[in-house]
């Protein structure tokens, strides 16, 4: 069964910080991405990546970057973290191939004070 | 840009009626057409999915249905339980777009019992 792990499931930041949310697959899989769940917007995507060191913007990339050093790791940086950056955020994970459904990790709640 | 649309927001039905949720999308390049569920605090789990050149797909309780003249999906579960009771997303893909998934707003369904 594939395993997508996030690093924190909750995490309080005060603005201004440098945040780094982590999210490893235990799959192969090529394809990760970083969503955002906000109530009544489902998921937007921020970014993801199709393979080691490739990433590419999504829907709302503004403030935040990404990093893939490694096939199984993405991560996601706030660069300096803001209020209307709290949120729900999701990391996912599909393999390269057509049609491929994503597998989730459980989230981490950030809240930025 | 493309775009996923879902109605009803939020649905609430009695305990073994019927639940059908719909959505519509904008690229008639779409190919792929996955549903998940997301309960509360958890994270969101594919339970059906449907390609394009099939026009209904069932596992049990749940169907989809895919009209891609009309360009739009429904998922419909019969019977209804509590533990059916959480957020759905459709959401479609095409090929080659590297995995990425457009995904409507969700719907909160609430069965009653």
């Amino acid at each position: 069964d594939v395993k997508v792990t996030q690093s924190s499931r909750y995490l309080v930041k005060r603005t201004g910080e440098k945040v780094f949310l982590e999210c490893v697959q235990d799959m192969d899989h090529e394809n990760m991405f970083w969503y955002r769940q906000d109530p009544g917007l489902g998921l937007r995507l921020i970014y993801f990546s199709y393979d080691v060191k490739m990433k590419e913007k999504g829907d709302i990339p503004e403030g935040y970057s990404v990093s893939r050093e490694k096939k199984e790791r993405f991560s996601l940086i706030l660069e300096s973290a803001s209020t209307n950056q709290t949120s729900m955020y999701l990391c996912a994970s599909s393999p390269t191939g057509t049609n491929q459904p994503q597998h989730f990790g459980d989230g981490t709640r950030l809240s930025i004070l | 840009g493309e775009n996923v649309e879902q109605h009803p927001s939020t649905l609430s039905v009695q305990e073994g009626d019927s639940a059908v949720i719909k959505c519509t999308y904008s690229d008639s390049a779409s190919n792929y057409f996955p549903w998940y569920k997301q309960e509360l605090g958890k994270r969101p789990q594919l339970i059906i999915d449907i390609r394009s050149n099939v026009g209904e797909k069932k596992d049990q309780r749940i169907a989809v249905t895919l009209n891609k003249t009309a360009k739009h999906f429904s998922l419909h579960i019969t019977e209804t339980q509590p533990e059916d009771s959480a957020v759905y997303f459709c959401a479609a893909s095409k090929t080659g777009n590297t995995g990425k998934l457009i995904f409507g707003q969700g719907t909160t369904l609430q069965v009653k019992p």
